[in-house]
């Protein structure tokens, strides 16, 4: 397979738990990014490394929220203290230049 | 920050039938791509095109910088085009994707 992998697909936790989410990119493709996709709005833009270097971290990204892509190739995205409105796809792309290629994310639910 | 525009906001096709979609874009941009999210939330990369005309198969894209807008033609269409289509740029050059509004297209046989 040589396409984007996210795991896990889905996670439903309960508000307060931390979550994690993993992400392995298409080999050799030194950019990686982190977007979230809610109910009917495209995805917006949370964060980017470049190797293992992260580079740009959105607003969006609250201080609950920390990613790490400790060997330049595989990534995490942790979520601290979950809440209700964190509740969306999370999704991991990948690119080495032209063009970004996605995963199939992971669908977050907190109850 | 850059606005993205696409239209029409939905879409509705009888099979066999073709479409045009548009997207236009407030600034200039280094990366413009075109998405297909299938019902499953798989996005797709359809075409990576920051100008110029690209074709793959029934899908065409034409990218015109200068006046800053992108169409995505879709001929023939079939069910499983069924979805929503993003336009998505990039001012940055590190492809930090900003996407559109999208356009959602449902194809009936």
């Amino acid at each position: 397979d040589t396409g984007v992998s996210q795991d896990p697909r889905h996670k439903i936790t309960k508000r307060g738990q931390n979550v994690t989410f993993r992400c392995d990119p298409i080999s050799e493709h030194n950019r990686l990014y982190w977007y979230r996709q809610t109910l009917g709005q495209g995805p917006e833009f949370l964060t980017y490394f470049q190797n293992e270097a992260q580079l740009e971290k959105s607003r969006l990204l609250s201080d609950r929220f920390s990613a790490e892509r400790p060997k330049g190739s595989f990534s995490t995205l942790e979520i601290q203290r979950t809440e209700q409105g964190d509740s969306a796809m999370y999704l991991c792309a990948s690119s080495l230049g032209q063009g970004v290629f996605f995963g199939q994310g992971t669908r977050l639910t907190v109850v | 920050g850059i606005q993205v525009e696409q239209s029409p906001p939905d879409l509705i096709l009888q099979e066999g039938a073709n479409s045009t979609l548009r997207c236009n874009f407030s600034d200039s941009v280094n990366n413009l791509q075109w998405f297909h999210q299938n019902p499953w939330g798989q996005l797709i990369n359809l075409f990576y095109i920051p100008s110029g005309t690209k074709q793959n198969g029934r899908l065409s894209a034409t990218t015109v910088a200068t006046e800053r807008y992108s169409l995505l033609y879709i001929s023939s269409s079939q069910t499983t085009d069924s979805g929503v289509y993003f336009c998505a740029v990039d001012q940055t050059g590190a492809n930090n994707l900003f996407f559109g509004t999208g356009t959602r297209l449902t194809v009936i046989p």
